[in-house]
C-alpha cells in the first residue's frame, strides 16, 4: 500500500517554543491531507484537513493561529504547534489521501505518528 | 451525521478463542466503514473496510468483519486469537466530506 512518513516521531521543547511537523507521502501524490490529534488512551480526533496549495479547513474548536498547516506540494504537509504549552503534548498523526490513485480511490493512508511532549 | 460506537473500551480473550469486538454505525446513507489496529507508540494500520460490496469483509491478520444494515452493526471478529494480536482497535465511518469518524477504540488484551 501507499505509504506515509512523518518526522520527527519523537519531539520535547520546552514551553513557549515552536515545533513542526512533516507528513511526507512517499510514493504517491496526496490531494488531500488530515490532522489528528490523539490523547492518551483516547480516539483520534481530526484537526484540520488540507488540500494541496490551499488553505486548512479546521475542525470546530481548533485554533488555526495555534496549529499552523500548509500543504506546499502533493508530497508534503507541515503542522506547526506555535508557542507551544504543556497541554499540546499529545500523539499527532498525519494521514493523505488521493484522488487520482485508482488502486486506493479515496483511501486514507496513515502516519505513524509524532510524540510531542512539551515541558 | 454518521457516527460509530464501540462497545467495549477493554476486551479479553484467552489465546485461541474467538476474538469479538462490536462496532455499531449510524448512518442515514450506505456507509463507508473501517476497523484499524493501532500498537503502542504507532500510526494506525487498515485492517479491512466495507464499500458496499460485501457484506462479509476479510481483512490482514485473519480478521474479518459482517456488514448487517438491519442490525446497523460492522462487528470485528477472528476466530483464534493470537498474543500479537494485543492492540487499540478503531472503528470508523467516512462521512460526506470524506472524513474519517473513529470510534472511542477498544483495547484488545490477549491471555495466555
Amino acid at each position: 500500500g501507499a505509504v506515509v512518513s512523518q518526522h520527527p516521531s519523537r519531539v520535547i521543547c520546552k514551553s513557549g517554543t515552536s515545533v513542526k511537523i512533516e507528513c511526507r507521502s512517499l510514493d504517491f501524490q496526496a490531494t488531500t491531507m488530515f490532522w489528528y490529534r490523539q490523547f492518551p488512551k483516547q480516539s483520534l480526533m481530526l484537526m484540520a484537513t488540507s488540500n494541496e496549495g490551499s488553505k486548512a479547513t479546521y475542525e470546530q474548536g481548533v485554533e488555526k493561529d495555534k496549529f499552523l498547516i500548509n500543504h506546499a506540494s502533493l508530497t508534503l504537509s507541515t503542522l506547526t504547534v506555535t508557542s507551544a504549552h504543556p497541554e499540546d503534548s499529545s500523539f499527532y498523526i498525519c494521514s493523505a489521501q488521493s484522488l487520482r490513485l485508482a488502486e486506493y480511490y479515496n483511501e486514507q493512508f496513515f502516519g505513524p505518528g509524532t510524540r510531542l511532549t512539551v515541558l | 451525521a454518521q457516527s460509530v460506537t464501540q462497545l467495549g473500551s477493554h476486551v479479553s480473550v484467552s489465546e485461541g478463542a474467538l476474538v469479538l469486538l462490536r462496532c455499531n454505525y449510524s448512518s442515514s446513507v450506505p456507509p463507508y466503514l473501517f476497523w484499524y489496529v493501532q500498537y503502542p507508540n504507532q500510526g494506525l494500520q487498515l485492517l479491512l473496510k466495507y464499500t458496499s460490496a460485501a457484506t462479509l469483509v476479510k481483512g490482514i491478520n485473519g480478521f474479518e468483519a459482517e456488514f448487517k444494515k438491519s442490525e446497523t452493526s460492522f462487528h470485528l471478529t477472528k476466530p483464534s486469537a493470537h498474543m500479537s494480536d494485543a492492540a487499540e482497535y478503531f472503528c470508523a465511518v467516512r462521512n460526506r466530506d470524506d472524513k474519517i469518524i473513529f470510534g472511542k477504540g477498544t483495547r484488545l488484551h490477549i491471555l495466555p
